[in-house]
């Protein structure tokens, strides 16, 4: 089974300044796909950003891009420019791709990290 | 565009009593979801559906039923609710494994809080 770790459950930030989430996932399969999803205080789902396992380059949105490290099974997010609104649970999430006629879905989270923004 | 609609929004159950709740999907999507979210615990997958009239055990099945009604409905029922069953609730849809990468993202309702008592 997938697991995924997100080390950090909390971490703060100034206004204006970078920040770094962690997240390290365990898997045998060779292609899936990875997200960032961010859940403010209204309990909605949001997605940040998604990446596919078998591209190296890394995704970016926006102030949004990702390092991830297939060798190492990490997947870190970088917030640039932190604004309040990015004030939120942030969760790492894994689904595996392949569809050989069967097999497990769904997403596989990590237990989230706390981001504070100070002003 | 209503994207993934789950009601109640709310509710508390005393212990022994059922429920189900529900959800719905407007993007035509074949793949359905239920997950719990308990604090410090990040989502866990309950169950989940491929396609209308199939259904599979996530990692926490057990006190929940599913039922996958058509293409745009899958509900998930309490048979005799417990204490520990207390949580938020979501629901969401997604295209199947092997879809593109741009397609593949789940979107979620807003959730359900349930208290049992």
């Amino acid at each position: 089974a997938q697991t995924v770790t997100q080390s950090q459950p909390e971490m703060s930030v100034q206004e204006a300044e970078t920040v770094t989430l962690s997240c390290t996932y365990d898997t045998s399969e060779s292609d899936y796909y990875l997200f960032w999803y961010k859940q403010p205080p209204s309990r909605q789902m949001i997605l940040v950003i998604r990446q596919e396992a078998y591209k190296q380059q890394n995704a970016t949105e926006n102030r949004f891009s990702v390092n991830f490290q297939k060798a190492a099974k990490s997947f870190s997010l970088k917030i640039s420019d932190s604004q309040l609104g990015d004030a939120a649970m942030y969760f790492c999430a894994y689904r595996p791709r392949p569809y050989s006629g069967g097999g497990a879905d769904g997403l596989t989270f990590g237990k989230g990290t706390h981001l504070i923004i100070q002003p | 565009n209503a994207g993934v609609t789950q009601t109640p929004k709310f509710q508390v159950l005393k212990t022994g009593q059922s429920m189900t709740l529900q959800c719905a999907q407007d993007m035509n999507h074949n793949s359905m979801y239920w997950y719990r979210q308990d604090p410090g615990m990040g989502l866990r997958l309950i169950y989940y559906s491929a396609s209308e009239g199939t259904t599979d055990k996530g990692e926490v099945p057990n006190g929940y039923n599913v039922s996958r009604l058509n293409k745009r409905e899958f509900s998930l029922r309490l048979e005799s609710a417990a204490p520990s069953q207390t949580s938020v609730y979501f629901c969401a849809s997604s295209d199947p494994r092997g879809a593109t990468v741009m397609n593949t993202e789940a979107f979620f309702g807003q959730g359900t809080r349930l208290t049992v008592v």
